[in-house]
């Protein structure tokens, strides 16, 4: 059964410091997400992506975050200047025609 | 905005029925969807609903929707200790289809 996969499963850095998280969708799917859960709190979007280019962010989504599609199986999101409170964990979710989200394994990301 | 609203804490013994329940504020979903995340794991697509159905029945899982009163709800039944997890309900929202998630139903299953 195809799957959305996501490296590294946990990333540490530190504070100021640049990360990119890495996923790859399932391939015959056209819609991508970033969302994140701080731990304790709800699942957040951060950012929808469709047909190469950004379709919505949120507001947590700021001029620090990017995304992108380098090669047409890798999706990505690189937090450019880290800072502690963006320490949670981060899914990548992919969407195909059926309109079914499916979530990748996540990414823990730790910000000291 | 959305706003997608569930109790935090359910407890039942095995083998019985669990209910967890979900309200929701924005009426215009497509589709509406369970998803079940295990400790330390990703959030697997458990069922989904569209939103002109009211009953969608999945082996051992029943969701109802109640659209006038945004209220969604996963049944499971014959609860195992494996179902023990939390149980979150989203709403898509926008073109872009985003989730609005809830805060999660946190399932514990006594033997």
């Amino acid at each position: 059964e195809p799957e959305v996969t996501q490296t590294p499963s946990h990333q540490v850095t530190q504070m100021g410091q640049e990360v990119i998280l890495r996923c790859v969708p399932i391939s015959n799917h056209l819609y991508f997400y970033w969302y994140r859960q701080i731990l304790g709190q709800k699942v957040e979007f951060l950012v929808s992506f469709y047909n190469n280019e950004i379709s919505e962010k949120s507001e947590i989504f700021d001029d620090q975050f990017s995304v992108e599609r380098p090669d047409g199986s890798n999706f990505t999101l690189k937090i450019r200047s880290t800072k502690l409170e963006d320490s949670a964990m981060y899914f990548c979710a992919s969407m195909g025609q059926a309109y079914e989200q499916y979530f990748g394994p996540g990414t823990r990301l730790t910000v000291t | 905005g959305e706003d997608v609203e569930q109790s935090l804490f359910l407890s039942v013994r095995e083998g019985d029925s669990s209910v967890i329940n979900c309200t929701y504020t924005d009426s215009s979903s497509t589709y509406l969807y369970w998803y079940k995340q295990e400790p330390g794991a990703g959030l697997q697509l458990l069922t989904y609903i569209f939103s002109n159905m009211d009953m969608k029945q999945d082996q051992r899982l029943t969701v109802l929707l109640n659209k006038k009163d945004k209220h969604l709800s996963l049944r499971i039944a014959d609860t195992q200790t494996g179902d023990s997890a939390i149980y979150f309900c989203a709403v898509p929202m926008d073109s872009s289809y985003k989730l609005i998630f809830g805060s999660g139903t946190r399932l514990l299953v006594r033997p």
